[in-house]
């Protein structure tokens, strides 16, 4: 099946540490994108790639980093620098920018 | 920064019914895109339309804008309970290509 994973679903993170998110896709999409929702709001974005080996700072790029080393996946790691982290995190991928894009399913990210 | 702005915030209406949400923009696009979202859930594609478009059908949806006034509107006929779900619109700003999603419509649809 071609889709768009996310892992962990839930994921508890101490205040200091940093946590990475996982991001595949089997789609063959060039494009990928992390986004940030929070309750009662639309989706912000964070970073995205519209090819191996480079990224974009979002909107809201403040505290998160990326990696894309591969075509297949786009890992975010929040780091300590992040405020106010608890949050739902969505991956979405695309063929390329500006058209459909397909989401996963979503982390959710708790700071204790 | 928030390009769409969708209203009503929240509609509830009984199956069979028709339900409308509209989507205000403040920025010349190229195209503007429909998602659904179930409580907890990733988003999923509903619609495109290009800026070039005024009107598209897709099953039980209908999508139009209107780039004068810079505003878009989601019609689903005959609810289903299933429809129950947070409905965005999201627009690809001219020269970009990424999505700026509005905050939502959250849709009730009571059996």
């Amino acid at each position: 099946d071609g889709g768009i994973t996310q892992s962990p679903k839930y994921l508890f993170r101490k205040e200091g540490q940093n946590v990475t998110l996982s991001c595949e896709q089997n789609l063959n999409h060039d494009a990928m994108y992390w986004y940030r929702q929070d309750p009662g709001q639309g989706l912000r974005l964070i970073y995205y790639s519209q090819i191996v080996n480079d990224f974009q700072k979002g909107d809201i790029a403040e505290g998160y980093s990326v990696s894309r080393e591969k075509k297949e996946s786009f890992p975010l790691t929040v780091t300590s620098a992040q405020k106010n982290p608890t949050a739902f995190y969505l991956c979405a991928s695309s063929i390329g920018g500006g058209g459909e894009q397909f989401f996963g399913p979503g982390t959710r990210l708790t700071v204790l | 920064s928030q390009q769409g702005e969708e209203d009503p915030q929240a509609l509830s209406i009984q199956e069979g019914e028709n339900a409308t949400m509209n989507c205000s923009y403040k920025t010349s696009i190229n195209n503007l895109q429909w998602y659904r979202q179930n409580s907890g859930r990733g988003l999923v594609h509903l619609i495109l339309i290009r800026s070039n478009e005024r009107e598209k059908h897709s099953g039980r949806l209908r999508v139009t804008l209107d780039t004068s006034k810079k505003s878009s509107s989601l019609l689903i006929t005959a609810s289903r309970a299933a429809d129950t779900a947070s409905y965005f619109c999201a627009t690809v700003n001219s020269g970009y290509s990424t999505l700026t999603f509005g905050k939502g419509t959250m849709l009730l649809v009571s059996p």
